[in-house]
């Protein structure tokens, strides 16, 4: 059965310190690859995408993730975490012309 | 992408009463979501609207308790039916950012907090 999963449930990081999310998926095939975040009380803001070519893809607010073909994995980094961007994280994947399928989430938790 | 707004905001209801939310894009899509999000989850599609034809919905819910409307490329209302305290959720409407491409992407509006007494 195709499924998103996100290890972790909630991180807790020092502001100014590395962050890496994690996302592992389950498909027959490569999905398209998303991450968005939900600050609190808002709706879902797209940080970036990945449909195919290079596997390093930038998205905004300084965010990047790589795609992981051997490790069906599409993790979100960031090098230096600033306190806003204390949200949910939402990894979802999708194939062509089908439903949006999201992980978990994964809240972090940004200390001064 | 698009800009998508939703009403209302939130909104408490008492048990047995429906809530019909609305949803705004300011571009013409051929795609429309409707998405809950219950309390500390992440979010389960309940619904795909298309314009001119019927909504098609995912298991575990049905046209009887979350009727939909999509009267034009621009525009739908999700009625939340005979609600209960379980309804209680955020209430979120997207849409396919890509109908000329040849991906989908969806962009979300900022949800319907409904808290059902």
């Amino acid at each position: 059965a195709q499924s998103v999963t996100q290890p972790d449930i909630h991180i807790t990081v020092s502001e100014g310190a590395s962050l890496e999310l994690r996302c592992n998926y389950s498909y027959g095939a490569t999905p398209y690859l998303f991450w968005y975040v939900q600050s609190p009380g808002q709706g879902l803001q797209l940080l970036l995408k990945y449909f195919s070519g290079d596997t390093l893809v930038q998205g905004i607010k300084g965010f990047e993730a790589e795609f992981k073909r051997s490790q069906s994995s599409f993790n979100l980094r960031k090098p230096s975490v600033h306190w806003s961007d204390a949200a949910e994280y939402f990894c979802a994947v999708a194939l062509y012309g089908q439903n949006f399928v999201f992980g978990p989430g994964t809240r972090l938790s940004v200390l001064p | 992408s698009a800009v998508i707004s939703q009403k209302p905001s939130r909104d408490i209801c008492q048990r047995g009463t429906s809530l019909t939310i609305q949803c705004q894009v300011d571009s013409q899509v051929t795609m429309m979501f409707w998405y809950r999000q219950q309390p500390g989850q992440s979010l389960t599609l309940i619904a795909t609207a298309n314009q001119g034809s019927e909504a098609t919905y995912e298991s575990g819910f049905v046209i009887d308790k979350f009727p939909i409307s999509r009267p034009n490329l621009t525009f739908s209302t999700l009625t939340v039916s005979n609600m209960s305290p379980e309804d209680s959720s955020i209430y979120l409407c997207s849409v396919d950012g890509a109908r000329d491409s040849l991906y989908n992407e969806q962009f979300f509006g900022p949800g319907t907090r409904l808290t059902v007494l």
